[in-house]
């Protein structure tokens, strides 16, 4: 149980162009979901927290006009890197909460966008 | 304020060696302490949790962690290491009451097994 589903997992796009991922829960409901942005041989970098039917919360030094995050259902949340430059490229996850105190973050395999 | 610290970012031991990976935490309240696993170009693998009880957690493939509350340390222990044990390792620590939803990770320990 608990999967997290993300695509694409493999993404190349031209410089000026938007990509959209999505981070979908399969079989339980999503009330926040969190993305990722991981750097080569770096932690994760949380970029912002997405709540069902409510505006994202970005983190510091994210641009929100660049990264747009819609949640529109309990099961989906959506990532669109808006006029996408070489330096967005990175590896970006997905995570999950079942909104319970104990449980664990479950996360999508993540996606690997390459700018060019 | 939460945090961890894994202050190894690399861990290398021979196979069917006991491994070792160390975490250390900072917390305000109850510590919900997380360890996660991430093979090359994956997500993250949920391993094993500590919310109360028991100091010693045991999690998936043979993996168990130790609570340490006067060290406030959270390692990670395998009696006998795998070559597919070979991962990048993250500790996480859960916000405090009113954010417990968000997640603070470690900045990752690379773990080499060898044949």
């Amino acid at each position: 149980g608990a999967v997290v589903s993300q695509h694409p997992s493999r993404v190349i796009c031209k410089s000026g162009t938007s990509v959209k991922i999505e981070c979908r829960s399969l079989d339980f409901q999503a009330t926040t979901m969190f993305w990722y942005r991981q750097f080569p041989k770096q932690s994760l970098m949380l970029m912002a927290t997405s709540n069902e039917g409510s505006k994202a919360t970005y983190e510091q030094g994210v641009e929100k006009d660049k990264f747009l995050i819609n949640h529109a259902s309990l099961t989906l949340s959506t990532l669109t890197v808006t006029s996408a430059h070489p330096e967005d490229s990175s590896f970006y996850i997905c995570s999950a909460s079942q909104g319970q105190e104990y449980s664990p973050l479950h996360f999508g395999n993540g996606t690997r966008l390459t700018v060019t | 304020a939460q945090s961890v610290a894994q202050p190894e970012d690399q861990v290398n031991v021979a196979e069917g060696n006991p491994l070792t990976v160390k975490c250390t935490y900072s917390v305000s309240g109850n510590p919900y302490l997380f360890w996660y696993v991430q093979y090359p170009n994956r997500g993250l693998q949920f391993l094993l949790k500590y919310i109360t009880g028991d100091n010693l957690v045991k999690g998936s493939y043979g993996f168990e962690a130790e609570f340490n509350k006067s060290q406030t340390s959270f390692h990670l222990k395998k009696p006998s290491a795998l070559v597919s044990d070979s991962a990048l390792y993250f500790c996480a620590v859960r916000g405090a009451q009113y954010n417990f939803n968000k997640f603070y990770f470690g900045s990752g320990t690379k773990l080499n097994v060898k044949p």
